[in-house]
Protein backbone atom coordinates (compact mmCIF):
# COMPACT_ATOMS: atom_id res chain seq x y z
CA UNK A 1 0.00 0.00 0.00
CA UNK A 2 1.01 3.64 -0.76
CA UNK A 3 1.39 5.57 2.13
CA UNK A 4 1.33 8.98 0.17
CA UNK A 5 0.63 9.02 -3.37
CA UNK A 6 -0.01 11.68 -5.91
CA UNK A 7 -1.67 12.11 -9.12
CA UNK A 8 -0.79 12.90 -11.73
CA UNK A 9 2.93 11.59 -12.11
CA UNK A 10 4.19 13.67 -14.68
CA UNK A 11 2.12 16.74 -15.75
CA UNK A 12 2.79 18.65 -19.67
CA UNK A 13 1.33 21.30 -20.34
CA UNK A 14 1.11 25.16 -21.99
CA UNK A 15 1.41 28.42 -20.45
CA UNK A 16 -1.58 30.23 -19.30
CA UNK A 17 -3.49 26.71 -18.56
CA UNK A 18 -5.24 26.03 -15.02
CA UNK A 19 -4.22 22.11 -13.84
CA UNK A 20 -4.29 20.64 -10.53
CA UNK A 21 -2.14 17.94 -8.52
CA UNK A 22 -3.82 15.37 -6.70
CA UNK A 23 -2.45 13.89 -3.15
CA UNK A 24 -3.80 11.16 -0.49
CA UNK A 25 -2.50 9.84 2.40
CA UNK A 26 -3.71 6.63 3.87
CA UNK A 27 -1.26 6.68 7.47
CA UNK A 28 -4.37 8.65 9.29
CA UNK A 29 -1.93 11.52 9.36
CA UNK A 30 -3.12 15.22 10.86
CA UNK A 31 -0.67 17.60 8.58
CA UNK A 32 0.08 17.33 5.02
CA UNK A 33 2.23 19.35 2.84
CA UNK A 34 3.08 21.12 -0.54
CA UNK A 35 6.97 21.35 -1.14
CA UNK A 36 8.67 22.52 -4.36
CA UNK A 37 11.82 21.45 -6.02
CA UNK A 38 13.35 23.53 -8.46
CA UNK A 39 15.58 22.63 -11.65
CA UNK A 40 18.55 23.40 -8.72
CA UNK A 41 17.29 20.26 -6.80
CA UNK A 42 16.41 23.36 -4.01
CA UNK A 43 12.97 21.39 -1.87
CA UNK A 44 11.11 24.31 -0.65
CA UNK A 45 7.75 24.20 1.66
CA UNK A 46 4.74 25.76 -0.32
CA UNK A 47 1.70 24.95 2.19
CA UNK A 48 0.71 23.00 5.43
CA UNK A 49 -2.27 21.80 6.89
CA UNK A 50 -3.36 20.57 10.00
CA UNK A 51 -6.69 19.08 10.58
CA UNK A 52 -7.80 20.80 6.81
CA UNK A 53 -6.48 23.74 8.08
CA UNK A 54 -4.03 26.31 6.21
CA UNK A 55 -1.03 26.82 9.79
CA UNK A 56 1.78 27.63 6.71
CA UNK A 57 1.44 29.22 3.49
CA UNK A 58 5.12 30.37 2.60
CA UNK A 59 5.26 33.47 -0.03
CA UNK A 60 3.66 31.89 -3.07
CA UNK A 61 1.98 33.22 -5.81
CA UNK A 62 -1.76 33.17 -5.18
CA UNK A 63 -2.41 31.52 -8.38
CA UNK A 64 -1.21 28.28 -6.31
CA UNK A 65 -4.32 27.52 -4.25
CA UNK A 66 -4.00 24.06 -1.44
CA UNK A 67 -7.08 23.05 -1.20
CA UNK A 68 -7.93 19.96 2.04
CA UNK A 69 -11.64 18.43 1.55
CA UNK A 70 -10.71 16.38 4.17
CA UNK A 71 -7.44 15.38 6.30
CA UNK A 72 -6.74 12.24 4.11
CA UNK A 73 -6.24 14.92 0.81
CA UNK A 74 -4.73 18.16 -0.26
CA UNK A 75 -5.05 18.93 -3.77
CA UNK A 76 -2.83 21.72 -5.15
CA UNK A 77 -4.23 23.78 -8.18
CA UNK A 78 -2.82 26.23 -9.98
CA UNK A 79 -3.74 28.87 -12.50
CA UNK A 80 -1.96 30.48 -15.21
CA UNK A 81 0.62 28.18 -15.33
CA UNK A 82 4.45 29.78 -15.82
CA UNK A 83 7.07 28.61 -17.50
CA UNK A 84 8.72 28.96 -14.11
CA UNK A 85 6.47 26.86 -12.45
CA UNK A 86 7.97 24.04 -14.01
CA UNK A 87 9.44 21.76 -10.91
CA UNK A 88 8.68 18.48 -9.10
CA UNK A 89 6.11 18.84 -6.79
CA UNK A 90 6.25 16.78 -3.51
CA UNK A 91 3.29 15.98 -0.93
CA UNK A 92 4.03 14.54 2.46
CA UNK A 93 2.50 13.92 5.70
CA UNK A 94 3.09 13.55 9.43
CA UNK A 95 0.85 12.78 12.28
CA UNK A 96 1.36 16.28 13.70
CA UNK A 97 3.12 19.65 13.91
CA UNK A 98 5.74 18.36 16.98
CA UNK A 99 9.20 19.27 16.61
CA UNK A 100 9.87 15.18 16.29
CA UNK A 101 7.48 14.47 14.00
CA UNK A 102 8.56 12.50 10.41
CA UNK A 103 7.35 13.62 7.14
CA UNK A 104 6.73 10.99 4.95
CA UNK A 105 6.67 12.14 1.07
CA UNK A 106 4.92 10.84 -2.29
CA UNK A 107 6.70 10.22 -4.66
CA UNK A 108 6.49 13.45 -6.83
CA UNK A 109 4.27 14.99 -9.92
CA UNK A 110 6.93 16.12 -12.59
CA UNK A 111 5.05 19.31 -14.19
CA UNK A 112 6.43 20.93 -17.28
CA UNK A 113 5.00 23.74 -18.52
CA UNK A 114 6.01 24.62 -22.17
CA UNK B 1 15.48 29.53 11.05
CA UNK B 2 17.95 27.62 12.90
CA UNK B 3 20.54 26.29 9.84
CA UNK B 4 22.38 23.38 8.79
CA UNK B 5 25.74 23.02 7.28
CA UNK B 6 26.73 20.12 5.35
CA UNK B 7 29.27 19.43 3.09
CA UNK B 8 28.58 19.36 -0.93
CA UNK B 9 29.39 16.18 -1.77
CA UNK B 10 31.09 12.78 -0.10
CA UNK B 11 32.55 9.52 -1.74
CA UNK B 12 32.49 6.19 0.03
CA UNK B 13 33.41 2.43 -0.81
CA UNK B 14 30.88 0.26 -0.98
CA UNK B 15 30.58 -1.70 2.33
CA UNK B 16 32.49 0.78 4.02
CA UNK B 17 31.27 3.40 7.07
CA UNK B 18 30.42 6.44 5.75
CA UNK B 19 29.96 9.85 8.25
CA UNK B 20 27.97 12.78 7.06
CA UNK B 21 28.74 15.72 8.69
CA UNK B 22 26.23 18.53 9.81
CA UNK B 23 27.17 21.99 11.52
CA UNK B 24 24.08 23.79 13.31
CA UNK B 25 26.09 26.35 15.26
CA UNK B 26 22.65 28.24 16.12
CA UNK B 27 20.19 25.26 16.74
CA UNK B 28 18.03 26.38 20.07
CA UNK B 29 17.07 24.22 22.96
CA UNK B 30 14.01 22.90 21.32
CA UNK B 31 15.16 22.13 17.75
CA UNK B 32 15.34 18.71 16.77
CA UNK B 33 17.87 17.36 14.53
CA UNK B 34 16.11 15.10 11.31
CA UNK B 35 18.08 13.83 8.62
CA UNK B 36 16.19 12.66 5.50
CA UNK B 37 17.46 11.52 1.91
CA UNK B 38 16.24 11.55 -1.23
CA UNK B 39 17.03 8.56 -4.43
CA UNK B 40 17.27 9.74 -7.82
CA UNK B 41 13.85 10.29 -9.19
CA UNK B 42 12.36 10.02 -6.00
CA UNK B 43 10.84 11.75 -2.96
CA UNK B 44 12.74 12.74 0.65
CA UNK B 45 12.97 9.51 2.89
CA UNK B 46 13.14 9.83 6.53
CA UNK B 47 16.42 8.40 7.66
CA UNK B 48 16.59 9.16 11.11
CA UNK B 49 16.23 11.84 13.76
CA UNK B 50 17.49 13.27 18.01
CA UNK B 51 17.17 15.63 20.53
CA UNK B 52 20.44 15.54 22.61
CA UNK B 53 21.42 11.52 22.71
CA UNK B 54 22.75 9.56 20.15
CA UNK B 55 20.40 7.61 18.03
CA UNK B 56 20.18 3.93 16.60
CA UNK B 57 17.77 2.31 14.05
CA UNK B 58 18.04 0.02 11.14
CA UNK B 59 19.22 2.43 8.37
CA UNK B 60 21.58 4.50 10.75
CA UNK B 61 23.01 6.13 13.53
CA UNK B 62 22.89 9.80 14.62
CA UNK B 63 25.90 11.30 16.62
CA UNK B 64 24.75 14.26 18.62
CA UNK B 65 27.32 16.33 19.99
CA UNK B 66 27.26 17.38 23.53
CA UNK B 67 27.04 21.14 22.74
CA UNK B 68 24.32 20.01 19.93
CA UNK B 69 26.33 22.58 17.83
CA UNK B 70 27.16 19.76 15.13
CA UNK B 71 25.81 15.83 14.08
CA UNK B 72 26.66 13.09 12.41
CA UNK B 73 25.13 10.54 10.40
CA UNK B 74 26.53 7.18 10.03
CA UNK B 75 25.84 4.77 7.87
CA UNK B 76 27.97 1.32 9.23
CA UNK B 77 28.06 -0.22 5.86
CA UNK B 78 27.38 1.85 2.96
CA UNK B 79 25.79 0.12 -0.33
CA UNK B 80 25.14 0.89 -3.42
CA UNK B 81 21.37 2.12 -2.96
CA UNK B 82 22.83 4.37 -0.18
CA UNK B 83 24.10 6.79 -3.02
CA UNK B 84 21.41 9.72 -2.41
CA UNK B 85 21.64 13.71 -1.53
CA UNK B 86 21.43 13.62 2.17
CA UNK B 87 19.78 16.57 3.87
CA UNK B 88 20.47 17.74 8.02
CA UNK B 89 17.46 19.61 9.87
CA UNK B 90 16.54 21.40 12.05
CA UNK B 91 12.82 21.08 13.16
CA UNK B 92 11.43 23.06 16.07
CA UNK B 93 7.72 22.97 17.23
CA UNK B 94 5.42 24.20 14.76
CA UNK B 95 7.74 24.98 12.60
CA UNK B 96 8.04 23.39 8.86
CA UNK B 97 11.43 21.89 7.75
CA UNK B 98 13.48 24.00 5.76
CA UNK B 99 15.80 22.04 3.17
CA UNK B 100 19.41 23.08 2.37
CA UNK B 101 21.44 21.76 -0.38
CA UNK B 102 22.28 18.52 1.36
CA UNK B 103 25.60 16.12 0.92
CA UNK B 104 25.70 14.14 -2.41
CA UNK B 105 26.96 10.82 -1.47
CA UNK B 106 28.52 8.81 -4.13
CA UNK B 107 29.31 4.94 -3.59
CA UNK B 108 31.90 3.55 -5.52
CA UNK B 109 31.52 -0.37 -5.71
Amino acid sequence: DTAVSQTPKYLVTQMGNDKSIKCEQNLGHDTMYWYKQDSKKFLKIMFSYNNKELIINETVPNRFSPKSPDKAHLNLHINSLELGDSAVYFCASSQGIRGEETQYFGPGTRLLVL
Amino acid sequence: DAKTTQPNSMESNEEEPVHLPCNHSTISGTDYIHWYRQLPSQGPEYVIHGLTSNVNNRMASLAIAEDRKSSTLILHRATLRDAAVYYCILRDHNNDMRFGAGTRLTVKP
